[in-house]
């Protein structure tokens, strides 16, 4: 069964950088898979952030599209998430997931990343 | 993309029947089969209980069914139980080509 373990800072500054790892063991990034990104901010609900294939390709949605960056590190097998310019409203649990026929079967745990001065 | 909308909360005893409603629109829901749900117990990862409409994963117990009627999804938990008391979200394709959420629903087993 593939595992996902998201790891990065936990506190960000405002205007500063988001990024996140997640690592994925008992299986490879370069399987024909979508690796996804999914947040929490407190008290809310997810969101849906964006997602990489195992070839390069993105997707994101528009309301973050100009921040967010996602690549693939073949040679670590894992994938990660960089959003800019961070505000307070970025705050939040972010999750990695690897996703497939329009639904996600395997989840990490989450990371929270505070953002604050 | 708007959220799908969800009912914040529901509830029921140990061995009832609750269903959780998830709307949309024609640009989602209403044009693909591609809705899932997904448990959630806080601090824990997301669970797939149903994809495409209907569809149970290996492992996710009878009791957990989904159906589909225009812009609106459902699911149903039939024999509540006390684990079955999580955070429940759904979650459709979409013609932008991406994903959106719904708002998520409490379920309380009282």
């Amino acid at each position: 069964q593939v595992q996902l373990q998201e790891s990065g800072p936990g506190l960000v500054k405002p205007s500063g950088t988001l990024s996140l790892t997640c690592a994925v063991s008992d299986g490879s990034i370069s399987s024909d898979y979508w690796w996804s990104w999914v947040r929490q901010a407190p008290g809310k609900g997810l969101e849906w952030i964006g997602e990489i294939s195992h070839s390069g390709t993105t997707k994101n949605i528009p309301s973050l599209k100009s921040r967010v960056t996602m690549s693939l590190d073949k040679s670590k097998n894992q994938f990660s998430l960089k959003l800019d310019s961070v505000t307070a409203a970025d705050t939040a649990v972010y999750f990695c997931a690897r996703g497939s026929h329009f639904r996600w079967h395997n989840w990490g745990q989450g990371a929270l990343v505070t953002v604050s001065s | 993309q708007s959220a799908l909308t969800q009912p914040a909360s529901v509830s029921g005893s140990p061995g009832q029947s609750v269903t959780i409603s998830c709307t949309g629109t024609s640009s989602d829901i209403g044009s693909y089969n591609y809705v899932c749900w997904y448990q959630h117990h806080p601090g824990k990862a997301p669970k797939l209980m149903i994809y495409e409409v209907s569809n149970r994963p290996s492992g996710v117990p009878d009791r957990f069914s989904g159906s589909k009627s225009g812009n609106t999804a459902s699911l149903i938990i039939s024999g509540l139980q006390a684990e079955d008391e999580a955070d429940y979200y759904c979650s459709s394709y979409t013609s932008s080509d991406i994903y959106v959420f719904g708002t998520g629903t409490k379920v309380t087993v009282l």
